[in-house]
């Protein structure tokens, strides 16, 4: 059973540009949440998407955005690329349940680095 | 806004010797509780996690935690520390939200860096 998969594992890009992100979801989890960590720092809340439509949101302005497809797969997107969007950034999936057996799984993540 | 503080930075225990790694929290609901672990370049790896119910949670790789309601901690505890521990440790607090299930998203400390001496 595959788990959390991310792609790229790195990226480069230029101040400006637009980059997208991907995650598939571990089996059997519908839920996608994206997370931005910033060097020697802890996660941040991106955002959350269900049922392909984004349920939640962080601090974090509108250039960043997202999509989740049929199959729970998601797409992250940043758009005019600032030098500190140059971070660590997580996909995190879980499955609609409640109680103890909750919990969100994490992918390796992709380095993005901007320049 | 919930709120997470680790209060220590960096760490630095023997090996063999015993480890506390301090999280409190700040949540208005019902907080649920993890300890996740990163190695370098690595992903997320959950350690343990509380919901309810016994307030001493057992995870995986020998560490435990303590729920303190009146504390508001949720501190992190190991007996004797291999070498192999020696990452980033990141306390989370979130909540079960959604009627159909579900939580919202997770809100994170800094982490405390853990370094073992042989």
């Amino acid at each position: 059973d595959a788990g959390v998969t991310q792609s790229p594992t790195h990226l480069i890009k230029t101040r400006g540009q637009q980059v997208t992100l991907r995650c598939s979801p571990k089996s059997g989890h519908d839920t996608v949440s994206w997370y931005q960590q910033a060097l020697g720092q802890g996660p941040q809340f991106i955002f959350q998407y269900y049922e392909e439509e984004e349920r939640q949101r962080g601090n974090f302005p509108d250039r960043f955005s997202g999509h989740q497809f049929p199959n729970y797969s998601s797409e992250l997107n940043v758009n005019a690329l600032l030098l500190g969007d140059s971070a660590l950034y997580l996909c995190a999936s879980s499955r609609p349940t409640s109680g103890s057996s909750y919990e969100q799984y994490f992918g390796p993540g992709t380095r993005l680095t901007v320049t | 806004a919930q709120s997470v503080t680790q209060p220590d930075i960096h760490i630095t225990v023997s090996e063999g010797a015993s480890l506390e790694l301090r999280c409190n929290y700040s949540y208005g609901a019902t907080p649920y509780l993890f300890w996740y672990v990163q190695s370098p370049g690595q992903g997320l790896q959950l350690l343990l996690k509380y919901f309810s119910g016994d307030t001493l949670v057992q995870g995986i790789k020998g560490f435990e935690a303590e729920f303190k309601r009146s504390q508001s901690s949720f501190n992190l505890r190991k007996p004797s520390v291999h070498w192999s521990d020696a990452a980033e440790y990141f306390c989370a607090v979130g909540a079960l939200v959604y009627s159909g299930g579900g939580a919202d998203g997770l809100t994170f400390g800094k982490g405390t860096h853990l370094i073992i001496q042989p």
